[in-house]
């Protein structure tokens, strides 16, 4: 079966920096995408990634490792508009969207 | 301009009742979804239509119909509800279908409780 493991939830300081892990097994891979969203909200979209390698965005990174099936992303200087749950979505070789379960970020004081 | 819009934004219902929810779309994409997100969170896609042509019908059971009266519009109709159905329904599109690793634009969903 086609698997994404994301953690359920992490908590991070106002500030601080914070990696949220994606794990995929999938048959096949043509890309994978992380979304943002906040509760009661639509998700939106945050970076792509097809090719190995670090995306940097502003505060936001995102890493992909296709041979070990990963990816991360990275958020820094965290604030508390950050406070949201983050979506791994992969595209699989039939060209369908697998999406995690999304990671709750709480972001403290 | 709200780029993907549904309506209405809540839905309370009782059970064996039937309900629509609309979804629009000025961003002149090709390709609209329906995706349910349930109580645990995980977002599953039940149908998309490109240009008017359906694309993908997941297992969904046969109560759900789409309908795409032109590529802007996918609304979707549901018979006869059940106790199950209660989630929240989000309209998406993209410029593509995922073979051209379009984005997804979301509209802000439709929370249907079925009492």
């Amino acid at each position: 079966g086609q698997n994404i493991d994301q953690p359920t939830e992490m908590t991070a300081t106002e500030g601080a920096i914070v990696q949220i892990n994606c794990t995929y097994q999938t048959s096949g891979f043509n890309g994978l995408f992380w979304y943002q969203q906040h509760a009661g909200e639509a998700p939106t979209f945050l970076s792509y990634n097809v090719l190995d390698g670090l995306e940097e965005k502003g505060r936001f990174s995102s890493f992909l490792s296709r041979s070990k099936g990963y990816s991360y992303l990275l958020l820094k200087e965290l604030q508390m508009k950050d406070s949201a749950s983050y979506l791994c979505a992969v595209i699989d070789s039939n060209y369908q969207l697998i999406w995690g379960a999304g990671t709750k970020l709480i972001i403290k004081p | 301009d709200t780029a993907v819009s549904q309506t209405p934004k809540y839905l309370v219902t009782q059970m064996g009742n039937d309900k629509s929810i609309k979804c629009e779309q000025n961003l002149g994409h090709d390709t609209m979804y329906w995706y349910k997100q349930d109580s645990k969170k995980f977002l599953k896609i039940m149908f998309s239509y490109n240009n008017k042509e359906l694309i993908i019908n997941e297992t969904v059971p046969n109560r759900f119909s789409p309908k795409s009266p032109d590529k802007a519009h996918l609304n979707l109709h549901i018979n006869s509800l059940e106790l199950g159905d209660s989630a929240v329904y989000f309209c998406a599109s993209s410029q593509y279908g995922t073979e051209n690793t379009g984005e997804l634009f979301f509209g802000e969903g439709s929370r249907l409780t079925v009492l």
